[in-house]
């Protein structure tokens, strides 16, 4: 079952920040993040890992509720080179072989 | 040091034709993917091949074939078009397996059948 994101489309200034949503129904062992501009391929940000690891960009936060199944990515001082989709994916556990991916938020970022 | 390539980036096909989409990475990765994209749906799977000489289904495989044809090259198959397999097919690959490691995706070939 695929993760569910929200919000699904966001426009911000340049400078403003955003935080983007993604919820699943099983307990998770990690989320990983992915931004995808238009008519490119999808570029890796960050794994968060159950237990509190994260790997990934310097830049960009993320956070992971082990809990509530819940990981959400904040976007601080957005930039125009933000703009892109946003997706995020989700393992179920450690030795799982595949990802779940999101459906994706859209983010656009205006002078 | 290319990464993921794909060939070919454009294909239009009619329905009933077969068609092989080629992807290779120079990595050294042990674990391939295939993804289909289309509006709305984000990326979803259809087969991966956690190592070389192995393959398992993904979300979607129906209507699909793939060979892990060494450790670089993972071929995806369609035997007879349908339109509903007008998409973006992404081909991925990570060092390791899917829970632990990023994975590296090709520019996708677009495919439409009519």
């Amino acid at each position: 079952q695929q993760p569910v994101q929200s919000p699904q489309a966001v426009i911000l200034r340049e400078g403003e920040d955003a935080v983007i949503n993604c919820s699943s129904s099983k307990a998770l062992y990690s989320v990983h993040w992915y931004r995808q501009k238009h008519g490119e391929a999808p570029v890796f940000l960050m794994i968060l890992l159950k237990g509190g690891e994260q790997k990934g960009h310097e830049k960009i936060s993320a956070s992971f509720n082990e809990k509530k199944q819940q990981s959400s990515l904040y976007l601080t001082a957005s930039q125009l080179s933000y703009s892109g989709t946003y997706f995020c994916g989700t393992a179920i556990t450690g030795t799982a072989s595949k990802l779940t991916f999101g459906t994706g938020t859209r983010l656009q970022v205006t002078l | 040091n290319a990464g993921v390539t794909q060939t070919p980036k454009f294909q239009v096909l009619k329905t009933g034709q077969s068609m092989t989409l080629q992807c290779a990475q120079d990595m050294n990765h042990n674990s391939m993917y295939w993804y289909r994209q289309d509006p709305g749906m984000g990326l979803r799977l259809i087969y991966y091949s956690a190592s070389e000489g192995t393959t398992d289904k993904g979300e979607v495989p129906n209507g699909y074939n793939v060979s892990r044809l060494n450790k670089r090259e993972f071929s995806l198959r369609l035997e007879s078009a349908a339109p509903s397999q007008t998409s973006v097919y992404f081909c991925a690959s990570s060092f390791l397996t899917g829970s632990y490691n990023e994975q590296f995706f090709g520019p996708g070939t677009r495919l439409t059948v009519l």
